[in-house]
């Protein structure tokens, strides 16, 4: 089945450091989306992607649909203590009654004051 | 507006047992989906509702998960009987619309079932 490939898992950084993520797939998707997990939390949506080439600025996140609709990457600038959690990409192909997401295993950040 | 609510929010049951989660969309979302995250793993979509009609239950793992949507209002996703294997986060969402633009998707905390 349909996979996405998330890099890296794990991810041990000092606060105001630069962070960047991907996730990868030999599928194409429609639309990529990336969240986060708070502790005991839900995700939540951070950034929606919906087109090809795509670049889109969520404060210091920024992410990027990439050309051939088979990847994706999230980077997090200066980073903050609260920025620590799960991140997730995900993706989806819509049309017809097609609405599940596709998940990637996560990234866990910790920042270290 | 309210978001969607879970519980309970932790179960610890026996193997063998049955639990039973519950699901409160966001009010006026016809839409409603169950997604399972195991330890470590990715989170994995379980089935998805439109009202109380099943859209797409090709994500149940098998037929001892029982999910229902009455009156296309909550939903309950039941485990009859439960095997270590189900252990894990079980997370609902909802939405408006399914597909196309889906940034309408509003995931819960999740119920963390434990099976000992």
């Amino acid at each position: 089945g349909q996979q996405l490939n998330q890099s890296p898992q794990s991810m041990f950084i000092q606060e105001g450091e630069d962070v960047s993520m991907n996730c990868t797939s030999s599928s194409i998707f429609n639309t990529w989306l990336w969240y986060k997990q708070d502790p005991g939390e839900g995700p939540v949506l951070l950034i929606a992607l919906y087109k090809a080439g795509e670049l889109t600025s969520n404060g210091r996140l920024t992410a990027q649909f990439g050309i051939t609709r088979k990847d994706s990457f999230l980077n997090i600038s200066a980073s903050i203590p609260s920025d620590v959690g799960i991140y997730f990409c995900a993706a989806l192909n819509y049309g017809g009654s097609q609405g599940n997401l596709i998940f990637g295993k996560g990234t866990k950040l910790s920042v270290k004051p | 507006e309210a978001g969607v609510t879970q519980f309970p929010s932790h179960s610890v049951i026996e193997k063998g047992q049955t639990v039973t989660l519950r699901c409160d969309p966001i009010s006026g979302h016809d839409n409603l989906y169950w997604y399972r995250r195991v330890m470590g793993k990715e989170i994995k979509f379980l089935l998805h509702f439109v009202k109380e009609s099943k859209q797409d239950e090709s994500g149940m793992p098998n037929n001892r998960f029982l999910a229902e949507r009455t009156g296309g209002t909550y939903s309950t996703l039941k485990v009859q009987p439960a095997e270590l294997e189900d252990s894990g986060v079980y997370f609902c969402a909802s939405s408006r619309r399914s597909g196309g633009l889906n940034y309408g998707y509003t995931f819960g905390s999740g119920t963390r079932l434990t099976v000992v």
